[in-house]
Protein backbone atom coordinates (compact mmCIF):
# COMPACT_ATOMS: atom_id res chain seq x y z
CA UNK A 1 0.00 0.00 0.00
CA UNK A 2 1.12 3.78 -0.17
CA UNK A 3 3.27 5.07 2.64
CA UNK A 4 5.55 7.47 4.25
CA UNK A 5 8.60 7.28 6.57
CA UNK A 6 10.33 10.03 8.34
CA UNK A 7 12.63 10.29 10.22
CA UNK A 8 12.28 10.30 13.93
CA UNK A 9 12.34 13.28 16.07
CA UNK A 10 12.94 15.14 17.75
CA UNK A 11 15.56 17.16 15.80
CA UNK A 12 16.86 20.11 18.08
CA UNK A 13 19.28 22.42 16.40
CA UNK A 14 20.49 26.07 17.10
CA UNK A 15 20.07 28.82 15.10
CA UNK A 16 21.66 29.26 11.28
CA UNK A 17 22.43 25.39 11.72
CA UNK A 18 21.33 23.32 8.55
CA UNK A 19 18.65 21.00 8.55
CA UNK A 20 17.62 17.97 7.04
CA UNK A 21 14.98 16.02 7.68
CA UNK A 22 14.59 12.74 5.74
CA UNK A 23 11.46 11.17 3.87
CA UNK A 24 10.82 8.40 1.82
CA UNK A 25 7.58 7.04 0.26
CA UNK A 26 6.45 4.08 -0.61
CA UNK A 27 3.73 4.32 -3.78
CA UNK A 28 1.76 3.16 -6.90
CA UNK A 29 1.97 5.17 -9.98
CA UNK A 30 3.27 8.79 -9.73
CA UNK A 31 2.69 10.60 -6.58
CA UNK A 32 2.45 14.09 -5.40
CA UNK A 33 4.61 14.85 -2.58
CA UNK A 34 3.87 17.45 0.22
CA UNK A 35 5.78 18.90 3.57
CA UNK A 36 2.86 20.22 5.65
CA UNK A 37 3.98 22.14 9.07
CA UNK A 38 2.38 22.73 12.09
CA UNK A 39 3.57 25.63 14.04
CA UNK A 40 2.59 25.54 18.25
CA UNK A 41 -0.87 26.48 18.39
CA UNK A 42 -1.96 26.57 14.76
CA UNK A 43 -3.31 24.28 12.10
CA UNK A 44 -1.30 21.87 9.53
CA UNK A 45 -0.78 24.22 6.52
CA UNK A 46 1.72 23.26 3.29
CA UNK A 47 4.73 24.10 3.01
CA UNK A 48 5.82 22.86 -0.26
CA UNK A 49 4.69 20.64 -2.88
CA UNK A 50 6.41 19.29 -5.74
CA UNK A 51 4.28 17.09 -8.60
CA UNK A 52 6.61 15.33 -10.48
CA UNK A 53 10.07 13.83 -10.50
CA UNK A 54 12.96 16.07 -10.68
CA UNK A 55 10.90 18.80 -9.17
CA UNK A 56 11.92 20.92 -6.78
CA UNK A 57 10.01 22.29 -4.22
CA UNK A 58 10.49 25.98 -2.12
CA UNK A 59 8.90 28.02 0.41
CA UNK A 60 10.28 30.14 2.94
CA UNK A 61 13.65 29.30 2.75
CA UNK A 62 12.34 25.51 2.68
CA UNK A 63 13.67 22.93 -0.42
CA UNK A 64 12.87 19.59 -1.13
CA UNK A 65 13.70 17.79 -4.43
CA UNK A 66 11.32 15.12 -5.83
CA UNK A 67 13.76 11.74 -6.31
CA UNK A 68 11.73 8.89 -8.12
CA UNK A 69 14.98 6.72 -8.32
CA UNK A 70 15.02 7.21 -4.31
CA UNK A 71 12.05 7.33 -3.83
CA UNK A 72 12.59 10.26 -1.22
CA UNK A 73 11.68 13.96 -0.96
CA UNK A 74 13.57 15.41 1.96
CA UNK A 75 13.26 18.25 3.44
CA UNK A 76 16.47 21.13 3.83
CA UNK A 77 16.93 24.71 5.25
CA UNK A 78 20.55 26.10 5.09
CA UNK A 79 19.71 28.42 8.33
CA UNK A 80 16.75 27.80 10.39
CA UNK A 81 15.28 30.06 12.78
CA UNK A 82 13.53 29.87 15.96
CA UNK A 83 10.35 30.51 14.72
CA UNK A 84 10.84 27.15 12.34
CA UNK A 85 10.23 25.31 15.64
CA UNK A 86 7.62 23.14 14.83
CA UNK A 87 6.38 19.89 13.49
CA UNK A 88 7.21 18.57 10.34
CA UNK A 89 4.70 16.03 7.92
CA UNK A 90 5.66 14.51 4.72
CA UNK A 91 2.62 13.81 2.82
CA UNK A 92 1.72 11.95 -0.83
CA UNK A 93 -1.35 12.19 -2.88
CA UNK A 94 -1.56 9.04 -5.11
CA UNK A 95 -3.29 10.22 -7.36
CA UNK A 96 -5.70 13.65 -8.35
CA UNK A 97 -8.46 13.79 -6.04
CA UNK A 98 -7.53 11.13 -3.36
CA UNK A 99 -6.83 11.60 0.19
CA UNK A 100 -3.14 12.88 1.73
CA UNK A 101 -1.61 10.32 3.31
CA UNK A 102 1.03 11.06 6.25
CA UNK A 103 4.18 10.30 7.78
CA UNK A 104 4.03 10.58 11.47
CA UNK A 105 6.12 14.07 11.62
CA UNK A 106 8.90 15.00 13.02
CA UNK A 107 9.27 17.64 15.92
CA UNK A 108 12.15 20.38 15.43
CA UNK A 109 13.06 22.62 18.04
CA UNK A 110 15.52 25.41 17.52
CA UNK A 111 17.00 27.32 20.26
CA UNK A 112 18.36 30.49 19.83
CA UNK B 1 -10.31 34.28 3.60
CA UNK B 2 -11.55 32.66 6.43
CA UNK B 3 -10.48 29.26 7.19
CA UNK B 4 -11.84 26.76 8.11
CA UNK B 5 -13.57 26.10 11.33
CA UNK B 6 -14.11 23.31 13.72
CA UNK B 7 -15.56 23.16 17.36
CA UNK B 8 -15.43 22.35 19.81
CA UNK B 9 -11.55 22.85 20.24
CA UNK B 10 -11.39 20.24 23.38
CA UNK B 11 -13.80 17.65 25.12
CA UNK B 12 -13.73 15.35 27.53
CA UNK B 13 -15.87 12.13 27.66
CA UNK B 14 -16.43 9.16 29.28
CA UNK B 15 -15.90 6.19 27.80
CA UNK B 16 -19.42 4.80 26.11
CA UNK B 17 -21.09 8.49 25.91
CA UNK B 18 -21.71 10.42 22.92
CA UNK B 19 -19.55 12.90 21.16
CA UNK B 20 -19.97 14.77 17.77
CA UNK B 21 -18.08 17.55 15.64
CA UNK B 22 -18.95 20.02 13.69
CA UNK B 23 -16.53 21.47 10.65
CA UNK B 24 -17.48 24.72 8.67
CA UNK B 25 -14.60 24.47 5.50
CA UNK B 26 -13.52 27.20 3.31
CA UNK B 27 -16.04 28.63 0.98
CA UNK B 28 -16.44 26.86 -2.46
CA UNK B 29 -14.65 24.23 -1.30
CA UNK B 30 -16.31 20.93 -3.10
CA UNK B 31 -13.37 18.55 -0.77
CA UNK B 32 -13.64 17.95 3.20
CA UNK B 33 -11.87 15.32 5.04
CA UNK B 34 -12.17 14.02 8.63
CA UNK B 35 -8.92 13.21 10.17
CA UNK B 36 -7.81 11.40 13.09
CA UNK B 37 -4.50 12.29 14.71
CA UNK B 38 -3.43 10.18 17.15
CA UNK B 39 -0.64 11.75 19.74
CA UNK B 40 2.60 10.78 18.46
CA UNK B 41 1.03 10.13 14.57
CA UNK B 42 0.45 11.43 11.82
CA UNK B 43 -3.33 12.48 10.76
CA UNK B 44 -4.98 9.52 9.43
CA UNK B 45 -7.62 9.37 7.15
CA UNK B 46 -11.33 8.85 8.15
CA UNK B 47 -13.68 10.13 5.74
CA UNK B 48 -13.95 12.14 2.43
CA UNK B 49 -16.30 13.86 1.09
CA UNK B 50 -16.84 15.36 -2.78
CA UNK B 51 -19.47 17.97 -2.19
CA UNK B 52 -22.33 15.82 -0.28
CA UNK B 53 -21.29 12.42 -1.44
CA UNK B 54 -18.67 9.97 0.08
CA UNK B 55 -15.63 9.60 -1.71
CA UNK B 56 -13.51 6.97 0.58
CA UNK B 57 -14.91 6.02 4.21
CA UNK B 58 -12.43 2.83 4.02
CA UNK B 59 -10.58 3.04 7.79
CA UNK B 60 -13.93 4.66 9.06
CA UNK B 61 -14.61 2.41 12.15
CA UNK B 62 -18.58 2.16 11.06
CA UNK B 63 -19.51 0.45 14.10
CA UNK B 64 -19.25 3.63 15.87
CA UNK B 65 -17.99 6.37 13.73
CA UNK B 66 -20.29 8.12 11.74
CA UNK B 67 -20.42 11.43 8.90
CA UNK B 68 -22.61 13.37 6.97
CA UNK B 69 -22.32 16.85 5.14
CA UNK B 70 -25.70 18.51 4.01
CA UNK B 71 -26.29 20.42 1.58
CA UNK B 72 -22.64 20.13 0.43
CA UNK B 73 -21.22 22.59 3.22
CA UNK B 74 -21.04 21.89 6.69
CA UNK B 75 -20.14 18.53 8.30
CA UNK B 76 -20.45 16.73 11.21
CA UNK B 77 -18.86 13.16 12.91
CA UNK B 78 -20.25 11.41 15.40
CA UNK B 79 -18.78 8.67 17.52
CA UNK B 80 -21.14 6.34 19.74
CA UNK B 81 -20.50 5.17 22.06
CA UNK B 82 -16.80 6.17 22.49
CA UNK B 83 -14.31 3.98 23.30
CA UNK B 84 -10.59 4.99 25.51
CA UNK B 85 -8.51 4.37 21.87
CA UNK B 86 -10.47 7.45 20.40
CA UNK B 87 -8.39 9.90 22.66
CA UNK B 88 -7.24 12.02 19.67
CA UNK B 89 -7.35 15.12 17.88
CA UNK B 90 -9.80 15.46 14.85
CA UNK B 91 -9.19 17.41 12.28
CA UNK B 92 -10.72 18.58 9.58
CA UNK B 93 -9.47 19.57 6.09
CA UNK B 94 -11.18 21.49 2.98
CA UNK B 95 -9.68 21.91 -0.79
CA UNK B 96 -10.54 22.80 -3.88
CA UNK B 97 -11.66 19.47 -6.34
CA UNK B 98 -8.46 17.20 -7.54
CA UNK B 99 -6.18 19.65 -6.12
CA UNK B 100 -3.63 18.24 -2.95
CA UNK B 101 -3.43 21.95 -1.48
CA UNK B 102 -5.65 20.92 2.19
CA UNK B 103 -6.70 23.43 4.17
CA UNK B 104 -7.01 22.60 8.17
CA UNK B 105 -9.01 23.76 10.85
CA UNK B 106 -7.25 23.70 14.15
CA UNK B 107 -8.31 20.08 15.71
CA UNK B 108 -10.56 18.91 17.86
CA UNK B 109 -8.99 17.22 21.31
CA UNK B 110 -10.80 14.83 22.78
CA UNK B 111 -10.03 12.65 25.64
CA UNK B 112 -12.45 9.72 26.49
CA UNK B 113 -11.37 8.91 30.47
Amino acid sequence: GNSVTQMEGPVTLSEEAFLTINCTYTATGYPSLFWYVQYPGEGLQLLLKATKADDKGSNKGFEATYRKETTSFHLEKGSVQVSDSAVYFCALQNQAGTALIFGKGTTLSVSS
Amino acid sequence: EAGVAQSPRYKIIEKRQSVAFWCNPISGHATLYWYQQILGQGPKLLIQFQNNGVVDDSQLPKDRFSAERLKGVDSTLKIQPAKLEDSAVYLCASSLEGTGKAFFGQGTRLTVV
